[in-house]
């Protein structure tokens, strides 16, 4: 079956430290990926786009890579700060079909420790 | 800068009763989406739109019903609610381009008693 996992639900790490958050896929094709932020009471906010034929992606403190033969996305956060502190989510944009349609992992989240 | 917008942000229901949640995207995006968030579970698609007057469904549809007559409007019916569709839903729109990002709504929290 299909199925999308990011790592443990929960990762606390010290401000100043990179942290490192994984999305691993079984069963998909993914013409990219995508991570957002999601804020408690709000909706997620896109941070990040990689297509299938991309290695790794940069913006500011954020990088994302991909490995479409591990099946594995690892994203980024350098010199975290506490304002970092959100639930990560990591959606994989399928290439069939005609809607653009995001299949979400069930997100990771992150609290920086002051 | 609307964005989209999800009317309304909360509601409480009796187990029967129906609702209409209405979402408004004003960047003219071709796509609609609805999706709900339960915890430890992810956004799982209901139902998604490709332009006015289409509707499809997604991977949790049964219970919901929905309609595209304006292409800013997407609408998200709950006939005869149930607890199970206690969540919080949310509604997100994106271009017709390959790849672009999806812009969410701020949520409405429904609860089913």
């Amino acid at each position: 079956s299909q199925k999308i996992e990011q790592n443990s639900e929960a990762l606390n790490i010290q401000e100043g430290k990179t942290a490192t958050l994984t999305c691993n896929y079984t069963n998909y094709s993914p013409a990219y990926l995508q991570w957002y932020r999601q804020d408690p009471g709000r909706g997620p906010v896109f941070l990040l786009l990689i297509r299938e034929n991309e290695k790794e992606k940069r913006k500011e403190r954020l990088k994302v890579t991909f490995d479409t033969t591990l099946k594995q996305s690892l994203f980024h956060i350098t010199a975290s700060q506490p304002a970092d502190s959100a639930t990560y989510l990591c959606a994989l944009g399928l290439s069939s079909g005609s809607a653009r349609q995001l299949t979400f992992g069930s997100g990771t989240q992150l609290t920086v420790l002051p | 800068n609307a964005g989209v917008t999800q009317t309304p942000k909360f509601r409480v229901l009796k187990t029967g009763q129906s609702m209409t949640l209405l979402c408004a995207q004003d960047m003219n995006h071709e796509y609609m989406y609805w999706y709900r968030q339960d915890p430890g579970m992810g956004l799982r698609l209901i139902h998604y739109s490709v332009g006015e007057g289409t509707t499809a469904k997604g991977e949790v549809p049964d219970g919901y019903n929905v309609s595209r007559l304006k292409k800013q409007n997407f609408l998200l019916g709950l006939e005869s609610a149930a607890p199970s569709q206690t969540s919080v839903y949310f509604c997100a729109s994106s271009t017709r381009t390959g790849g672009t990002e999806a812009f969410f709504g701020q949520g409405t929290r429904l609860t089913v008693v």
